[in-house]
């Protein structure tokens, strides 16, 4: 089983629907961050959290500590956002991380 | 602007044949990192730097080679004993943010094609 695992592996929604990604952990972290890789492969940094909830437009993470638990959340989405979405555990030390293997993201206009 | 380089962005190699893959920051971050992704795989680590001329091996290092002789620097080298090199190359740096927490920073990558 692997440490970090995320759900769905892949997701198709129509412009404008609400989507949801999850990423459970099991191991013992010190923050989680939620990437986003385009086609092109780049990846850039969208969260970096230990607790509650951060909002960027119209991103939305929140992580559940006791329950091991991370969600990402998108609004009113847009062809844009199509992309794979990895979240990623700091471990303990919060100098590696743990790599889930990311949801795969299609919105349709 | 701050950030990772990585290049080229394609690279194309005959089997047997070392190659190396060139991953310069100008963030001024102490630790570097190299990262493998295959398709539809997670980020698996290769190696990482803490600070310069120390490196440690990840957790997939057979066949790769390193070095860190200064710190803008971390080029990878895969070798021919690396039995499957055809894969997304991802360099990433870090840096201790004010809660004392590391977030890395990812380069553009380099796609890997061994014939």
């Amino acid at each position: 089983k692997n440490e970090v695992e995320q759900s769905p592996q892949n997701l198709t929604a129509q412009e404008g629907e609400f989507i949801t990604i999850n990423c459970s952990y099991s191991v013992g972290i010190s923050a989680l961050h939620w990437l986003q890789q385009h086609p092109g492969g780049g990846i850039v940094s969208l969260f970096m959290l230990s607790s509650g909830k951060k909002k960027h437009g119209r991103l939305i993470a929140t992580i559940n500590i006791q329950e091991k638990h991370s969600s990402l959340h998108i609004t009113a989405s847009h062809p844009r956002d199509s992309a794979v979405y990895i979240c990623a555990a700091l471990n303990n030390a919060g100098n590696m991380l743990t790599f889930g293997g990311g949801t795969r993201l299609m919105v349709k206009p | 602007d701050g950030g990772i380089t990585q290049s080229p962005k394609y690279l194309f190699r005959k089997e047997g044949q070392n190659v190396t893959l060139s991953c310069e920051q100008n963030l001024n971050h102490d630790a570097m990192y190299w990262y493998r992704q295959d398709p539809g795989q997670g980020l698996r680590l290769i190696y990482y730097s803490q600070i310069v001329n120390d490196f440690q091996k990840g957790d997939i290092a057979e066949g790769y080679s390193v070095s860190r002789e200064k710190k803008e620097s971390f080029p990878l080298t895969v070798t021919s004993a690396q039995k499957n090199p055809t894969a997304f190359y991802l360099c990433a740096s870090s840096i201790g943010n004010r809660d004392g927490r590391v977030e890395q920073y990812f380069g553009p990558g380099t796609r890997l094609t061994v014939t």
